[in-house]
């Protein structure tokens, strides 16, 4: 079935540091994939999105790459503000079968510290 | 424009009760998803509703079962509580069912079953 991984956390920076979350993913044809971020007590925010290979979604800082050919979506911003401390969720969901159902990673917990 | 409104956001509830809580999606927006979250098991899909009817339904006893309203507004319950149903339940509405439609979240309800 379509699963999500993504690399275990916690991960610990400095302000203005680079950040790398890495996030494969396992699909039947040609899933949609996002990042989302959660800050404590909320809900989950979109942060950038791809629907298809090779697109690169970007927001606020943050980019992130559509690789079929290595079935990754990295999540990557140049330098992290102590204000990005959040959890992040990579996702899928499949465009066939007309629903949205989301497929989460496990998330990856990033504290920034100044 | 309003996001997405979850209520109540807290909830305590004793074992063998049942719990209603409400989803209002965003205005125009006729797809609603939910979701439990919880440390051990991270976010798992439970069930989506668009124009009033169940499109797909995650891997969740009978006890949880939802609905949809015709003004898109969704409620989920869930029967003979257990402890191990308190989670945080987060909602998510969407324009259509397209697999590469933003999913919009809200805040979420915390349920905690004692």
């Amino acid at each position: 079935g379509n699963s999500v991984t993504q690399m275990e956390g916690p991960v610990t920076l400095s302000e203005e540091a680079f950040l790398t979350i890495n996030c494969t993913y396992t699909a039947t044809g040609y899933p949609s994939l996002f990042w989302y971020v959660q800050y404590p007590g909320e809900g989950l925010q979109l942060l950038l999105k791809a629907t298809k290979a090779d697109d690169k979604g970007s927001n606020k800082g943050f980019e992130a790459t559509y690789r079929k050919e290595t079935t990754s979506f990295h999540l990557e911003k140049g330098s992290v503000q102590v204000s990005d401390s959040a959890v992040y969720f990579c996702a899928l969901t499949q465009v066939s079968g007309g629903y949205n159902k989301l497929i989460f990673g496990a998330g990856t917990r990033l504290a920034v510290h100044p | 424009k309003a996001g997405v409104t979850q209520t109540p956001r807290y909830l305590i509830k004793t074992r063998g009760q049942q719990v209603t809580l409400s989803c209002s999606p965003i205005s125009g927006h006729r797809s609603v998803s939910w979701y439990q979250q919880t440390p051990g098991q991270g976010l798992q899909f439970l069930f989506e509703y668009f124009s009033e009817t169940q499109r797909n339904k995650g891997n969740f006893p009978g006890r949880f079962s939802g609905r949809q309203f015709s003004n898109s507004r969704s409620e989920m319950n869930v029967s003979t509580l257990e402890l191990g149903d308190s989670a945080l339940y987060l909602c998510a509405s969407s324009r259509t069912i397209t697999g590469n439609t933003e999913a919009f979240f809200g805040q979420g309800t915390r349920l905690t079953v004692v």
